[in-house]
């Protein structure tokens, strides 16, 4: 079945601690993204990428970094330099921008 | 300055009855409009979307109405069922925008039986 496959679900951080969050997509789609969701508020764009090799920031991008090595492969690395990392964090794809995205389950980072 | 906002964080309706969600936007460049549904600790899934050339789209009981002079649109879900229960977020696209996707802030939706 296609679909885009967040891990872990679960993370939890040192203070101080870079961590990365894993995004595969088998849609092969071009277009993909990183969210944030903090409770009660909606998504916020981390970092999205059209293509192999290019990516963009988005809103939020401060404290966090992504490679695009390979179509199916979107990792984001939260770095000791976000102030307040702990969230739900959201990888998306699509054909390509500005239509449908299909979204992964997630991942519950803390901070502890 | 949020583009995007869904101005009611929650609502509640009786089992069978509709549901009306509502969000407004800002940009007049804003062409295409997706609703999402998400149940917690999940990804959201997409629902239903509306190009602006049109002012209405039907998918069984889920209807989007889009009101491009007053920069409205609204979700309809018709009959409500307790498994309608969830967040649901409105996004918009355009081309100033760089065709990405924004997100409004949500509302819960709590259908009761």
């Amino acid at each position: 079945d296609g679909g885009i496959t967040q891990s872990p679900k679960y993370l939890f951080r040192k203070e101080g601690q870079n961590v990365t969050l894993s995004c595969e997509q088998n849609l092969n789609h071009d277009a993909m993204y990183w969210y944030r969701q903090d409770p009660g508020q909606g998504l916020r764009l981390i970092y999205y990428s059209q293509i192999v090799n290019d990516f963009q920031k988005g809103d939020i991008a401060e404290g966090y970094s992504v490679s695009r090595e390979k179509k199916e492969s979107f990792p984001l690395t939260v770095t000791s330099a976000q102030k307040n990392p702990t969230a739900f964090y959201l990888c998306a794809s699509s054909i390509f921008r500005g239509i449908e995205a299909f979204f992964g389950q997630g991942t519950r980072l803390t901070v502890v | 300055d949020q583009q995007v906002k869904q101005n009611s964080p929650s609502l509640s309706v009786q089992e069978g009855r509709i549901s009306i969600l509502n969000c407004d936007y800002t940009n007049s460049m804003f062409d295409y409009f997706l609703w999402y549904k998400k149940y917690p600790a999940e990804g959201p899934t997409f629902l239903i979307s509306i190009s602006s050339i049109k002012d209405k789209n039907e998918d069984g009981r889920f209807t989007v109405f889009l009101n491009k002079s007053a920069k409205h649109l609204s979700l309809h879900i018709v009959p409500s069922q307790p498994g309608d229960s969830a967040v649901y977020f409105c996004a918009a696209s355009g081309s100033d925008a760089g065709n990405m996707l924004t997100f409004g802030g949500g509302t819960r939706l709590m259908v009761k039986p």
